[in-house]
């Protein structure tokens, strides 16, 4: 079981804005730098965030972080075909000492 | 352009030691601000950290794996390595060696190895 919560699925229709949460506590996310990761189909996952909001070079800027309390958020705008991937957060937990990555996001652009 | 590429056995018996080397090109392991570390995915599961070690020895791991993982690097041979004791068929995973950065006390994990499956069945 997961610390850090994510919705199994989301999904949109080309070029619409879809929205990622991570909802975790205040010993990870609230007192951590959050990262997301993407996994294309078949592949290993790649860092797309870092520092909360922080693009990776080569990162198209049509992906963006956020983070509040002890939730955090990926934005996809301009939701395109290749996005199809699943996506995990994740971040340092101070409590259990171990980096914890979220369930995972599956996105289905239709 | 720093490059990962793990290498073992895909097949091991159970209660047996899965054993996987990753090999460093285009950096050096030792020293900066970088971890080298282990990550695993069950088939069709989401992303569990095994654990991390820097080049002077210092390492992290997942609480739940502790008692089964030894994490090694060689220096002069570029290369870290993944020892996991008494594996079942729990153990059946792909298995990516990356990059961590350092930094309370880890961070982001960049890049990743393109992973290796190793299965546990007798």
């Amino acid at each position: 079981q997961s610390v850090l919560t994510q919705p199994p699925s989301a999904s949109g229709t080309p070029g619409q804005r879809v929205t990622i949460s991570c909802s975790g506590s205040s010993s990870n996310i609230g007192s951590n730098t959050v990262n997301w990761y993407q996994q294309l189909p078949g592949t290993a996952p790649k860092l797309l965030i870092y520092s909360n909001n922080q693009r990776p070079s080569g990162v198209p800027d049509r992906f963006s972080g956020s983070k509040s309390g002890t939730s955090a958020s990926l934005a996809i705008s301009g939701l395109q075909s290749e996005d199809e991937a699943d996506y995990y957060c994740a971040a340092w937990d101070d409590s259990l000492y171990n980096y914890v990555f979220g369930t995972g996001t599956k996105v289905t652009v239709l | 352009q720093l490059q990962l590429q793990e290498s073992g056995p895909g097949l091991v018996k159970p209660s047996e030691t899965l054993s996987l080397t990753c090999t460093v090109s285009g950096a050096s392991i030792s020293g900066s601000s970088y971890y080298w570390g282990w990550i695993r995915q069950p088939p069709g599961k989401g992303l569990e950290w095994i654990g991390s070690i820097y080049s002077s020895g210092s390492m992290y791991y997942n609480p739940s794996l502790k008692s089964r993982v030894t994490i090694s690097v060689d220096t002069p041979k570029n290369q870290f390595s993944l020892k996991l004791s008494s594996v079942t068929a729990a153990d059946t995973a792909v298995y990516y060696c990356a990059r961590q950065l350092a930094g309370r006390p880890l961070d982001a994990i960049d890049p990743w190895g393109q992973g290796t499956l190793v299965t546990v069945s007798s």
